[in-house]
């Protein structure tokens, strides 16, 4: 496989429920991305890892926890979210270059989420 | 703090027809200006880039040339066909500004190409 795969692609839960999400990467990139996508908000920036650690976090909710375990996979685990939590999630990987964490991304396809 | 402003979607024309879609930014540093598409269902692709004043990016068939005296990436296409409906999304990336090279997008800019 290439490029950026996000798994599942579509996911149902409840608000009790846990859940994650999966993002892999085989392009060699050192820095990975989570953003989320609604319908009524631009593309919102969430959680940046660069080289395995994270360097942004855009006062995300602590209901999103995410986990960079290397730099090919990155995981967002999911507790008791909230019915506005629905929309599709973006992970993105891009290659840090000269101090720049975000030169050009890589998006996967997304993962639909719908919080019921 | 940067930001990315485009035109108001959703923008609906006939194949072959002429598309321009406005995009203006503010950043404090020198940024590098993306494109980017989004196909139904998909996530979003790279279209066209620009990293310096002047420069024009170009990709099938799309343009967009870098006005840093009107801060603007506007995107242009001489004959669009339906295979280009999809949402545009105009990005900048500005190491030296607020955002701290991260990626920050405009809202989208919905087109609907008909036969």
């Amino acid at each position: 496989e290439t490029g950026v795969t996000q798994t599942p692609r579509h996911l149902v839960m409840g608000m009790t429920n846990k859940k994650s999400l999966k993002c892999e990467q085989h392009l060699g990139h050192n820095a990975m991305y989570w953003y989320k996508q609604s319908a009524k908000k631009p593309l919102e920036l969430m959680f940046v890892y660069s080289l395995e650690e994270r360097v942004e976090n855009n006062s995300v909710p602590s209901r999103f926890s995410p986990e960079c375990p290397n730099s090919s996979h990155l995981f967002l685990h999911l507790h008791t979210l909230q019915p506005e939590d629905s929309a599709l999630y973006l992970c993105a990987s891009s290659q840090e270059i000269g101090g720049a964490v975000n030169t050009e991304a890589f998006f996967g396809q997304g993962t639909r989420l719908t919080v019921v | 703090g940067d930001s990315v402003t485009q035109m108001e979607g959703p923008v609906t024309l006939s194949e072959e027809a002429f598309l321009t879609i406005n995009c203006t930014y503010t950043a404090t540093g020198y940024p590098s200006l993306f494109w980017y598409v989004q196909y139904p269902g998909e996530g979003l692709q790279l279209l066209l880039k620009a990293t310096k004043a002047d420069d024009k990016g170009s990709n099938k068939g799309f343009e967009a040339t870098y006005r840093k005296e009107t801060t603007s990436f506007h995107l242009e296409k001489g004959s669009v066909q339906v295979s280009d409906s999809a949402v545009y999304f105009c990005a900048l990336s500005d190491p030296g500004g607020g955002s701290q090279g991260n990626l920050i997008f405009g809202k989208g800019t919905k087109l609907s190409v008909k036969p």
